[in-house]
């Protein structure tokens, strides 16, 4: 148990869905990611928030959609995915920007 | 982009040895971490190095970062079987660059 806690740990969505993935800290975390992790690559990170306010965005598709609305709770929200999204969907939290993250157990998402 | 290689990419040893892995990088990083990801769960920061030259230890677990900032290690001494899992080595450049993730080194024990 690292303290960060993901909803739900698999989902299975077809192309036409739209779904949420939930991810809450009661770390005391100002610091809130969300990770890509595909088979054979390296975690990608997808979107940071800080402080509630977006600063980082690595050119992710609008098909995900992230939500921050308070520091102990973020949100990706999916829709029209491709089967290609299908991976583990990460979500971390941190006291400093980008160091020392806990993550949680992950999302496992296929996209049907 | 900065890029991390992290070798090797898969090991089997026998219980009761010691491993060793690194990672090396393209560019100089200021802090190196160092994770451990077991089958289904997301990755637990092992050890985090913020000094060229740092050798820092948990338990069995020994890291140390490069003087050249270039690279990593981590040593594992006297493997157990629950030390099985991917081992993920991460650089950070400082302020709000993102941390970057090498590809992992998948350890296997044999009992």
């Amino acid at each position: 148990e690292t303290g960060v806690t993901q909803t739900p740990r698999h989902l299975v969505m077809g192309m036409t869905n739209k779904k949420s993935l939930k991810c809450e800290q009661h770390l005391g975390h100002n610091a809130m990611y969300w990770y890509k992790q595909s088979a054979k690559k390296p975690l990608e990170l997808m979107f940071v928030y800080s402080l509630e306010e977006r600063v980082e965005n690595n050119s992710v598709p609008s098909r995900f959609s992230p939500e921050c609305p308070n520091s102990s709770h973020l949100f990706l929200h999916l829709h029209t995915l491709q089967p290609e999204d299908s991976a583990l969907y990460l979500c971390a939290s941190s006291l400093r920007p980008q160091l020392d993250a806990f993550f949680g157990q992950g999302t496992r998402l296929t996209v049907v | 982009g900065q890029q991390l290689n992290q070798s090797p990419q898969s090991m089997f040893i026998q219980e009761g040895e010691d491993v060793s892995m690194n990672c090396t990088s393209s560019s100089i990083f200021n802090t190196w971490l160092w994770y451990k990801q077991d089958p289904g769960e997301g990755p637990v920061l092992l050890i985090a190095l913020y000094k060229a030259g740092e050798l820092t230890s948990n338990g069995r677990l020994t890291a140390q970062f490069g003087i050249t900032r270039k690279d990593s290690f981590l040593n594992i001494s006297a493997s157990i079987p629950s030390d099985v899992g991917i081992y993920f080595c991460a650089g950070h450049s400082g302020g709000y660059q993102k941390v970057t993730f090498g590809t992992g080194t998948k350890l296997q024990v044999i009992p």
